[in-house]
């Protein structure tokens, strides 16, 4: 079935370090992915996506580009910041279905 | 723009009650989603509704009932919580799914003691 495989954490950087979080997915048609941000005591909220192959969402300094070869959606930053300690979720919708599909979450600590 | 709001924040609930959790959107979107997330866990999906008066099961929706009367308002229904059911709740909007964010709420977090 359709899904989503994220890396686990918890993931603990330093400031200004680079970072990727990996996701891949399976999808039976073609998806719609999605980068996802929860801060502490919030809700989800969008950080970028992207709607088909080769496709780049960018968002506050986050990228992740939408590799169909490989199935994956990783997630990267080149020099993190305290404030972008947040748990990360990726996702996938597709345009055949009603539902979308997260991954499990990444948990980032970033510390000065 | 007050976007999705849930009510209420908090709740501590005996094992046995029942409550409906509110979920409001003011974005007109059709479709409609509720989720819990228990700790360190990521999200999984109860139920969603497509439109008014239309909705389906996720993948957990084993004690929990959902209406859709109006486009928007979407609440939850909680029949004789259990332990289990101890999570934080967030329900989300979406105008359609496909490549479509979903807004969420800021989350309803229960306790079942």
């Amino acid at each position: 079935g359709d899904s989503v495989t994220q890396m686990e954490g918890p993931v603990t950087l330093s400031e200004e370090a680079c970072l990727t979080i990996n996701c891949t997915y399976t999808a039976t048609g073609y998806p719609s992915l999605f980068w996802y941000v929860q801060y502490p005591g919030e809700g989800l909220q969008l950080l970028l996506k992207a709607t088909k192959a080769d496709d780049k969402g960018s968002n506050k300094g986050f990228e992740a580009t939408y590799r169909k070869e490989t199935t994956s959606f990783h997630l990267e930053k080149g020099s993190v910041q305290v404030s972008d300690s947040a748990v990360y979720f990726c996702a996938l919708s597709l345009s055949t279905g009603n539902q979308f599909y997260f991954g499990t979450g990444t948990s980032l600590t970033v510390i000065p | 723009n007050a976007g999705v709001t849930q009510t209420p924040k908090f709740r501590i609930l005996k094992i046995g009650q029942s409550m409906t959790l509110q979920c409001t959107q003011d974005m007109n979107h059709n479709y409609m989603y509720w989720y819990r997330q228990d700790p360190g866990m990521g999200l999984k999906l109860i139920y969603y509704s497509v439109g008014a008066g239309i909705t389906d099961k996720g993948e957990v929706p084993n004690g929990y009932n959902v209406s859709r009367s109006t486009t928007e308002d979407f609440p939850l229904r909680l029949e004789l919580a259990a332990p289990s059911q101890t999570s934080v709740y967030f329900c989300a909007s979406s105008p359609k799914a496909d490549y479509y964010e979903q807004y969420f709420g800021p989350g309803t977090r229960l306790t079942v003691t």
